[in-house]
């Protein structure tokens, strides 16, 4: 059975400091792996995704994600970390269908 | 271009009764879903849909009931109402090629529904 896990369940960062936020999956077969980010009150939006390619993927708002495979990790991280960054942040894994971590929470402080 | 759009945003129902959650979208997408948000657990699936006149249980898929008649439409069904009910629910869609890997479009979700059974 395929799962992703978020092991933090909060991350508190300094304002311009880079960021990350750590999530492994479990799948059989090549993975789709995605991650998305809640603000209060609203449903999720798509950050960013790997399919295939290039393990380093860049997507919105200026973050990125590696996709370790050896490790079976896709990392989020952004290089210098704003307050408006603060949010939930899911890591979510496809294969027939689309699972999600549990969430991590991000906290940057100014 | 409305997205995914849900009905209603809140509610609040008594025990045992029943009500539906509606889901439109007007991208054309071919999968659907429904998905619970509870504190602390992140999103369970409920049901998907990967295409009208299909659907398929997800991870938490007791005391739910979907239909796909259309693509655009995907009601959420629940029968008698249950306090562990109590989350608010969203509905998502994205397109999704399975003969080409890379055609895999991302979720859209809906701003979600409010609802607590008392």
């Amino acid at each position: 059975a395929q799962s992703v896990a978020q092991p933090e369940d909060q991350v508190n960062v300094a304002e311009g400091n880079p960021l990350t936020v750590k999530c492994t999956y479990s799948v059989s077969g090549n993975p789709y792996l995605f991650w998305y980010v809640q603000y209060p009150n609203r449903g999720l939006q798509f950050l960013l995704k790997y399919i295939t390619g290039d393990n380093l993927v860049k997507g919105s708002y200026g973050f990125e994600a590696e996709f370790n495979k050896s490790q079976t990790s896709f990392h989020l991280k952004k290089p210098s970390a704003l307050v408006s960054d603060s949010a939930l942040y899911f890591c979510a894994v496809n294969t027939d269908k689309l699972i999600f971590g549990t969430g991590t929470r991000l906290q940057v402080f100014p | 271009n409305a997205g995914v759009t849900q009905t209603p945003k809140f509610r609040i129902l008594k025990i045992g009764q029943s009500m539906t959650l509606q889901c439109a979208q007007d991208m054309n997408h071919n999968y659907m879903y429904w998905y619970r948000q509870d504190p602390g657990m992140g999103l369970k699936l409920i049901y998907y849909s990967v295409g009208a006149g299909i659907t398929d249980k997800g991870e938490v898929p007791n005391g739910y009931n979907v239909s796909r008649s259309t693509t655009e439409d995907f009601p959420l069904r629940l029968e008698l109402a249950a306090p562990s009910q109590t989350s608010v629910y969203f509905c998502a869609s994205s397109y999704s090629d399975q003969r080409d890997r890379v055609k895999v479009s991302p979720l859209h979700f809906g701003n979600g529904t409010r609802l607590t059974v008392t």
